[in-house]
């Protein structure tokens, strides 16, 4: 029962290279998620993609691409990583929600990524 | 106004204390709301769902305050293990997102 799983778990780049951050989830979710959280601040949306063949936007995406490959897998790019980029990046899906509720979200153990 | 504003802590207490924390939101159209613990690097995970009569789960009791829109969480007889960082969440309404507080940070001690 593996949940949500990330690949790496962690990772160093230097200044302008580019990686993609691999997020798979095993519960039929429909929505997908990624954040990024920096010593003392929450979790900070940087996008998501409510269904299948659908992204969107969160707070905070400037310098990612996202792809949501199939209903399992949503992946995210670094073109050209930058320091202020050195974070830990967490992967999450949920079940849709009913009406005007939304369900909770299931979090892989994350990815932390330094650039230098 | 943050969208949801939690106090950092540390709270330090002794073992078997009771402790509680609360946690302010600021969209009052928001309809769900949940209590998630991180442990030190690593992820966050679902510790309750907050329902509007209260509920309850073992030692932790979470309540709804809609008309102060204010959630808290109590936890009885403080374990070591209990030693965390909990995470305020409320749903953004209209969209299938979640708004996660910064956290207030619990130090249980022998």
């Amino acid at each position: 029962n593996a949940g949500v799983t990330q690949t790496p778990k962690f990772q160093v780049l230097k200044t302008g290279q580019s990686m993609t951050l691999q997020c798979a989830q095993d519960m039929n979710h429909n929505s997908m998620y990624w954040y990024r959280q920096d010593p003392g601040m929450g979790l900070r949306l940087i996008y998501y993609s409510a269904s299948e063949g659908t992204t969107d936007k969160g707070e905070v995406p400037n310098g990612y691409n996202v792809s949501r490959l199939n209903k399992r897998e949503f992946s995210l790019r670094l073109e050209s990583a930058a320091p202020s980029q050195t974070s830990v990046y967490f992967c999450a899906s949920s079940d849709e929600g009913a009406g005007v509720f939304t369900q909770p979200q299931h979090f892989g153990d994350g990815t932390r990524l330094s650039i230098l | 106004r943050k969208e949801v504003e939690q106090d950092p802590g540390p709270f330090n207490v002794p073992e078997g204390a009771t402790v509680a924390f609360n946690c302010t939101y600021s969209n009052s159209a928001s309809q769900s709301f949940f209590w998630y613990r991180q442990d030190c690097r690593k992820e966050p995970k679902l510790l309750m769902s907050v329902y509007s009569s209260g509920n309850e789960d073992g030692r932790f009791t979470a309540q709804l305050n809609r008309a102060s829109q204010y959630i808290s969480l109590l936890i009885r007889d403080s374990k070591l293990s209990d030693s965390a960082t909990y995470l305020c969440v409320v749903n953004l309404p209209g969209y299938n997102k979640l708004i996660f507080g910064a956290g207030t940070r619990l130090a249980v001690h022998p």
